[in-house]
């Protein structure tokens, strides 16, 4: 089982819809979680970190459930300028500033 | 400030020649990483560095080697390519791992 599970999409949502994406993972004592934002063809980038109460930046919105172990991302009012790969990352605890990424989500906005 | 750069961009081998891809950053931080990125696979940790001087396997380190003389620059060699090698190699760097800072990225295709 992979430590980082997520549907790679790929997820096609017209402009201005809400998008969901749900990840999991495998290790209960994993401390850290974020989003990364993968653009086509570059690197990816730090969207935001994922809290435990809960987090909003603008239109995006991270969620945690511990129980559960699934991190969600909430993206409401789509843009175009939305379209890229989701990737939910958790830090390991294995030391060494590690992180485990998942294979990424695919969001296509369309006009 | 560049960031995290990389050298080459791109990059063409014949099966068992060697190459060394350069990684260097210009924030002073302690921590590099190397990852591969194929389709469907995510991001996976080649090798990583938690100082200068310092070097140690990640989860798919095997016809690697990396060295790390410098803080600044963190080097990835293949000695003997293999088209399995074939992917994109991302390098990153980070003080405290919550933000890794990405290369942008060297594409290798190996024949």
């Amino acid at each position: 089982r992979k430590e980082v599970e997520q549907d790679p999409g790929p997820f096609n949502v017209p402009e201005g819809a809400t998008v969901a994406f749900n990840c999991t993972y495998s290790n209960s004592a994993s401390q850290s979680f974020f989003w990364y934002r993968q653009d086509c063809r570059k690197e990816p980038k730090l969207l935001m970190s994922v809290y435990s109460s809960g987090n909003e930046d603008g239109r995006f919105t991270a969620q945690l459930n511990r129980a559960s172990q699934y991190i969600s991302l909430l993206i409401r009012d789509s843009k175009l300028s939305d379209s890229a790969t989701y990737l939910c990352v958790v830090k390991s605890i294995q030391g060494a500033q590690k992180l485990v990424f998942g294979q990424g989500t695919r969001l296509t906005i369309n006009p | 400030n560049a960031g995290v750069t990389q050298t080459p961009k791109f990059r063409v081998l014949k099966t068992g020649q060697s190459m060394t891809l350069l990684c260097a950053q210009d924030m002073n931080h302690e921590y590099m990483y190397w990852y591969r990125q194929d389709p469907g696979m995510g991001l996976r940790l080649i090798h990583y560095s938690v100082g200068e001087g310092t070097t140690a396997k990640g989860e798919v380190p095997d016809g690697y080697n990396v060295s790390r003389l410098k803080k600044q620059n963190f080097l990835l060699g293949l000695e003997s390519a293999a088209p399995s090698q074939t992917s994109v190699y991302f390098c990153a760097s980070t003080q405290d791992s919550y933000t890794q800072y990405f290369g942008p990225g060297t594409r290798l295709t190996v024949l």
